[in-house]
């Protein structure tokens, strides 16, 4: 089985400075990941994913990524937040070459304050 | 179009009543989905048709019943809910969904806002 784990919770930060989302996953065989990005009241929305290939991901409203096998991680950045960034991120893991459904992370609220 | 639809945005409900949600995709897509979130949590997958079969019961109680009428529309029947049922429930579709399929990108509606009393 899969788990991610999303070791903050809550993560403040200036507009126009730079953040980073951590996020780590545990599994036996490979996998693909994901960040999911959700705004207050909204659904889920694919910010990026890694796949396979290259480990540095980019994704929608510039964000990136990259995966990093030997320490199982897949944080999230972006060199210059806005307040519209302001929002829930959610990282998850899917299974390699399995019924593909994602598993969550608890998720990191991202609070940009002006 | 790339959009899945909820409706209705919100529901308040009482314990006896019965009541629906409904989801609409028309992107083609034979797999759908229904997730349940509560405040501050991940979502909770609940249900996953493919080609309109039930594929995975994810040991949902009998109080939620899903249908899947046609390939484009996914229904989530009430019944005899309980407040701590109160929830956001997102539905999502992908291309296809099940052993030997590749990944296929899951596109997730806004959800539906459900208050039981």
């Amino acid at each position: 089985a899969q788990s991610v784990t999303q070791l903050d919770s809550q993560v403040p930060v200036f507009e126009e400075a730079p953040v980073e989302l951590r996020c780590n996953y545990s599994s036996s065989v490979s996998v693909y990941l994901f960040w999911y990005v959700q705004y207050p009241n909204q659904g889920l929305q694919l910010l990026l994913k890694y796949l396979s290939g290259s480990t540095l991901v980019k994704g929608i409203n510039g964000f990136e990524a990259e995966f990093n096998k030997s320490q199982t991680s897949f944080h999230l950045r972006k060199p210059s937040v806005h307040i519209s960034d302001t929002a829930e991120y959610f990282c998850a893991v899917g299974r390699v070459g399995g019924s593909y459904i994602p598993t969550f992370g608890r998720g990191t609220s991202l609070i940009v304050h002006p | 179009d790339t959009e899945v639809t909820q409706t209705p945005k919100h529901l308040v409900m009482g314990m006896t009543n019965k009541k629906s949600l409904k989801c609409e995709q028309h992107m083609g897509h034979r797999a759908m989905y229904w997730y349940k979130q509560k405040a501050k949590k991940p979502p909770e997958l609940m249900f996953v048709y493919s080609y309109e079969k039930l594929s995975i019961n994810e040991s949902v109680p009998s109080r939620f019943s899903p249908e899947c009428p046609n390939s484009s529309l996914l229904n989530l029947h009430l019944h005899a809910l309980q407040p701590e049922d109160s929830a956001l429930y997102l539905c999502a579709s992908s291309q296809d969904w099940g052993p030997g399929y590749s990944y296929n990108e899951q596109f997730f509606g806004p959800g539906t806002r459900l208050t039981v009393l």
